[in-house]
């Protein structure tokens, strides 16, 4: 299973743009790369998933470079509900395989 | 049901004693997991489930932990003689095999005092 490197943690601004990184180096020629959102006291909540390129939904978007060695989420105009921890996941997600979470990136939202 | 339901959402339980944790997973999926939260940790893969059957158990920390699937849906996972380093919550999540994301609950805040 491909191993993640993402940040420890990360400051922002209500209404700026947030870009979180995420390494994946090995990463397998049929995995895909996904992002949670977890909140204290809930369960992680699934974001967006991609492959290669781009993807975008309501709530972010996900680049992924050619080499797919990593990826990048972005969050648009941050608000102070988006204080959160991020993680960034790879695997094997058509056939059931299981997720492997890393320490994930927990972002702050300040006034 | 709607959403992926676990019960209860708070125990405290005596060191020793035995516990039982459920998880309802979303009607119609197939797979269902369970991870471990220990407080400020990431989380911890414990065991998946196919239907009933668990091809992946290699994330139970002892055989104090085991777990079941009934009739593919419904779950329990059993903590046998608790220890103070079993506190944690415990998550459990669904997902379709045809991909997409998992779903997780709410979790079990499991206190071993």
């Amino acid at each position: 299973l491909a191993k993640t490197t993402q940040p420890i943690s990360m400051d922002s601004y209500e209404g700026q743009e947030v870009n979180i990184t995420c390494s994946h180096n090995n990463i397998a020629t049929n995995d895909y790369i996904t992002w949670y959102q977890q909140f204290p006291s809930q369960g992680p909540r699934f974001i967006i998933q991609g492959y290669k390129t781009k993807v975008t939904n309501e709530v972010a978007s996900l680049f992924i470079p050619a080499d797919r060695k990593s990826s990048t989420l972005s969050l648009p105009r941050v608000s102070l509900s988006d204080t959160a921890v991020y993680y960034c996941l790879v695997g094997i997600y058509n056939q059931g395989g299981k997720l492997i979470f890393g320490q994930g990136t927990e972002l702050s939202v300040k006034p | 049901g709607a959403g992926v339901s676990q019960s209860p959402s708070n125990k405290v339980t005596e060191k020793g004693k035995d516990v039982e944790l459920r998880c309802d997973p979303i009607s119609g999926h197939t797979a269902l997991y369970w991870y471990r939260q220990s407080l400020g940790q990431g989380l911890e893969f414990l065991i998946y489930f196919q239907g009933n059957s668990a091809p992946d158990k290699s994330g139970l920390p002892s055989d104090r932990f085991s777990a079941e699937r009934t009739g593919g849906s419904v779950s329990t996972l059993t903590i046998q003689r608790t220890q103070q380093e079993d506190s944690a919550v415990y998550l459990c999540a669904s997902s379709l095999l045809a991909g997409g994301g998992y779903t997780f609950g709410s979790g079990t805040r499991l206190t071993v005092v």
